[in-house]
């Protein structure tokens, strides 16, 4: 089945600097991949996705990233907010799988004011 | 549509007694996962049904679990006997599954805790 790892698994960064999370996937046929933010106390909530046809794909500060070759994808997000500060779990799913995302476990990110 | 409803939001249970969690999703999703989230073990999925038929329950613990979904729009989750150890917030989601696969949407979760 499908493997999805997740780095790293706490992130502090100063207000203002960039993130980068970083997911890797074992299932060359997951052809969706999910980002979820978790805020304490909340659900977790789709933030941004692609798809494997695209490599790049950017929503204002957040940007997600897509290699095929080497399975792997990210999550940038630029001039970080206190706001930011959350868990965020990336996911990989496959057509295969009647619509189930297998998640990383997750990224603990604090944005120091 | 108002989401993935969750039922109920809290609950405090004996250790010993049975409980029922309830999740209405989203309609026209035709997948449903129920996740347990701990600080230990992260988020787990525990089962999942595609088209009301379990597809995956190597997730559930033990026999104490059981799931059911007898139709689109109704799924539950017991745990009879439940224990101590079993205190975690347990989230209901659902997607469309087809040749595209979409986003999971969660229910705002059960906090249960067994004492």
């Amino acid at each position: 089945g499908e493997n999805v790892e997740q780095h790293p698994s706490t992130l502090s960064v100063q207000e203002g600097d960039s993130a980068v999370i970083k997911c890797t996937y074992s299932d060359s046929a997951s052809n969706y991949f999910p980002w979820y933010k978790q805020e304490l106390g909340k659900r977790p909530q789709l933030i941004i996705d692609i798809r494997s046809n695209v490599g790049e794909k950017k929503d204002q500060r957040i940007a997600v990233t897509l290699n095929k070759t080497a399975k792997h994808f990210s999550l940038h997000i630029t001039e970080t907010q206190p706001e930011d500060s959350a868990v965020y779990f990336c996911a990989a799913s496959s057509p295969t799988n009647a619509g189930k995302s297998t998640f990383g476990d997750g990224t603990t990110l604090t944005v120091k004011p | 549509d108002a989401g993935v409803i969750q039922s109920p939001r809290h609950e405090v249970t004996e250790m010993g007694q049975e409980v029922t969690l309830r999740c209405k999703p989203i309609s026209g999703h035709n997948s449903l996962f129920w996740y347990r989230q701990t600080m230990m073990r992260g988020l787990e999925l525990l089962i999942y049904f595609n088209n009301n038929v379990p597809i995956d329950d190597s997730g559930m613990p033990e026999d104490r679990f059981s799931a059911k979904m007898p139709n689109a729009s109704f799924s539950t989750l017991k745990i009879q006997p439940s224990e101590p150890r079993d205190s975690a917030v347990y989230f209901c989601a659902s997607s469309f599954s087809g040749t595209v696969n979409t986003e999971a949407f969660f229910g705002q979760g059960t906090r249960l805790t067994v004492v």
